[in-house]
């Protein structure tokens, strides 16, 4: 695609409630990126792949969370047994090879509201 | 461990005037550092890098950034602002093969 595609856009969801959200990288990019964004704060980093394998998940808050990149593309960010606290717009970013100077292309972000 | 901090979460301009917003980052070593632009509903865009080379560095839209080593800062300029120029600006900072990391963030709002 022309860019980075995340879905859903909004997810409302209740306490407790396991939530999937998706990222379909730039195509050809082999790094892949999540961030959260809260209100009123710059990005924190969560996880990245490059290719299928996770190569710095040290972002991850607690074990609630987990993501997976099966085929070197599409990734999925897992969050179980969801609480409050992660409400927040969930940023997805791919970059071109393994170069730690190329930029991030960002996609529009998943909201997730938990009630 | 690496950090930026933006010490103003807004700035305000009249449109014409120059813009700058500010960004220091702390990290050991040579840093690679980027500018982000936030409009709303939208997705983070890249504005412009600092990698090595020259300590000024031109971007997107006319915007650009002077690297100073010394002060270890990384402030984003124009010299002059529109309008549309109004957004969220992230600077961002990262060494070697560990993540991105951004600063909080400056609403930046142009005034005509």
């Amino acid at each position: 695609g022309a860019g980075v595609s995340q879905t859903p856009s909004n997810k409302v969801t209740e306490k407790g409630k396991y939530v999937e959200l998706r990222c379909d990288p730039i195509s050809g990019h082999t790094a892949l990126y999540w961030y959260r964004q809260s209100l009123g704060q710059g990005p924190e980093f969560l996880i990245y792949f490059q290719g299928t394998g996770a190569a710095d998940d040290s972002g991850l808050p607690n074990d609630r969370f987990f993501a997976v990149r099966p085929e070197g593309s599409v990734s999925t960010l897992k969050i179980q047994r969801t609480e409050r606290g992660d409400s927040a717009v969930y940023l997805c970013a791919s970059s071109a090879g393994t170069k730690n100077t190329g930029e991030l292309f960002f996609g529009e972000g998943s909201r997730l509201t938990v009630l | 461990a690496q950090s930026v901090a933006q010490p103003e979460d807004q700035v305000n301009v009249a449109e014409g005037n120059p813009l700058t917003v500010k960004c220091t980052y702390s990290v050991s070593g040579n840093p690679y550092l980027f500018w982000y632009v936030q409009y709303p509903n939208r997705g983070l865009q890249f504005l412009l890098k600092y990698i090595t080379g020259d300590n000024l560095v031109k971007g997107s839209y006319g915007f650009e950034a002077e690297f100073n080593k010394s002060q270890t800062s990384f402030h984003l300029k124009k010299p002059s602002a529109l309008v549309s120029d109004s957004a969220l600006y992230f600077c961002a900072v990262r060494k070697g093969n560990t993540p991105l990391v951004f600063g909080k963030g400056t609403r930046l709002s142009v005034i005509a």
